[in-house]
């Protein structure tokens, strides 16, 4: 069936870069992405990336696909504060009309 | 340009009562899909809908219902409420049914 998982909680320190990692069990997934949700408000979305693509970069966010193994990682150059948020993964076929989401990383940011 | 909006932003209900959520979608999107986000985990697709037309159901009760409007707008609707619809319900917009979604703040729904 469709899963995606995450670690639950990440801690990094401010300046540091940070790596959230995320598995899906979807091999017919088409589109991965990575939405941010911070207390109260909605999810945000910071990028996505196709499955027939390795990597994309985009300012201070880099994704990596691992299709073979399918995994995808977000790293956050020169983390701050403001990065603090619950970070989640998602998937999607392209036959599919609905994102599946993981139940999302929390990232906490040490002075 | 306005994003995605949804009324109301906090409801209070009692087991049985029935609700009604609004969603208004970004501009020149024609889709919308709704989400269940319950606390401590990631949302929950329920439905989506294109020009008018269910394009995709997750696995909620009949009890769970939406449609769209001519203008885009959608409702969810929830009928004979329970203590366990207590969520957030996240509205999300897109330009077609595959590309990437964007999201409203959400209406939190709670059921006493």
């Amino acid at each position: 069936g469709e899963d995606v998982e995450q670690s639950l909680f990440l801690s990094v320190r401010e300046g540091d870069s940070s790596v959230i990692n995320c598995t899906y069990t979807d091999s017919s997934s088409t589109y991965l992405y990575w939405y941010k949700q911070e207390p109260g408000a909605g999810l945000q979305l910071l990028t996505y990336i196709f499955s027939n693509m390795d990597m994309k970069q985009d300012q201070r966010l880099t994704v990596l696909l691992n299709k073979k193994d399918k995994h995808l990682s977000l790293r956050i150059a020169d983390t701050q504060t403001g990065d603090s948020a619950i970070y989640f993964c998602a998937e999607r076929s392209s036959s599919a009309s609905k994102i599946i989401f993981g139940s999302g990383t929390r990232l906490s940011i040490r002075p | 340009d306005a994003g995605v909006t949804q009324s109301p932003t906090h409801l209070i209900k009692t087991r049985g009562q029935h609700v009604t959520l609004r969603c208004s979608p970004i501009s020149g999107h024609k889709s919308v899909s709704w989400y269940q986000q319950v606390l401590g985990q990631g949302p929950q697709f329920i439905f989506q809908y294109y020009e008018k037309e269910e394009r995709g159901r997750g696995n909620f009760p009949d009890r769970f219902s939406a449609r769209q409007f001519p203008n885009y707008s959608s409702e969810l609707n929830v009928n004979a409420l329970l203590l366990g619809d207590s969520a957030l319900y996240l509205c999300a917009s897109s330009l077609e049914v595959t590309v990437g979604q964007f999201f409203g703040p959400g209406t939190r729904l709670t059921v006493l």
